[in-house]
């Protein structure tokens, strides 16, 4: 099993829709997740952490679920700004010398 | 306050040329990474440098090797390059070792 993985997408979805993003990974040991956002050919930017509690900042949601291993980013009324790549991105800590684990990536294309 | 910049932009090469990516932060954060970012393959550690005198190799360091200048600067040397290398770098930085990470604007080498 990969360390982060994501579907790659593309989610194609209308203006004002609802998308989900889920990234599973395979270190339990994990203690820190983030979900980082990157527009074409731009660097990645943070988004937002996840905490355990979960965090909502606007329009985004970000859930952590530790049984099942998995993170996911949820999007609400979605604009044609949201368009981009959005990376999963994991501390493993125990992981030998790996500082953080970045998923490749799920795209989401906004249509008017 | 500029963050974290990269120089160049751009650069084209032959087959065998070396030259040096340079990286600069101006965010007194101790860790600095360099990544290749190759379509489909997601972002890729290459070196890293946990604090200031200290380099690590990473996920795919055969070709490079990397110079931790001062706390500041973090620079990527290329000293044959092979069209293998054609990539998008991406320096980053963190205030500690294993948090969040903020990157450069990208340099974008070709080579040929």
């Amino acid at each position: 099993r990969k360390e982060v993985e994501q579907d790659p997408g593309p989610f194609n979805v209308p203006e004002g829709a609802t998308v989900a993003f889920n990234c599973t990974y395979s270190n339990s040991a994990s203690q820190s997740f983030f979900w980082y956002r990157q527009d074409c050919r731009k660097e990645p930017k943070l988004l937002m952490s996840v905490y355990s509690s979960g965090n909502e900042d606007g329009r985004f949601t970000a859930q952590l679920n530790r049984a099942s291993q998995y993170i996911s980013l949820l999007i609400r009324d979605s604009k044609l700004s949201d368009s981009a790549t959005y990376l999963c991105v994991v501390n493993p800590i125990n992981s030998g010398n790996t500082p953080l684990v970045f998923g490749k990536g799920t795209r989401l294309s906004v249509i008017a | 306050n500029a963050g974290v910049t990269q120089t160049p932009k751009f650069q084209v090469l032959k087959t065998g040329q070396s030259m040096t990516l340079q990286c600069a932060q101006d965010m007194n954060h101790n860790s600095m990474y360099w990544y290749r970012q190759d379509p489909g393959m997601g972002l890729r550690l290459i070196y890293y440098s946990a604090s200031e005198g200290t380099t690590d190799k990473g996920e795919v360091p055969n070709g490079y090797n990397v110079s931790r200048l001062n706390k500041r600067e973090f620079s990527l040397r290329l000293e044959s390059a092979a069209p293998s290398q054609t990539s998008v770098y991406f320096c980053a930085i963190s205030f500690a070792y294993q948090e969040t990470q903020y990157f450069g604007p990208g340099t974008r080498l070709l080579v040929l």
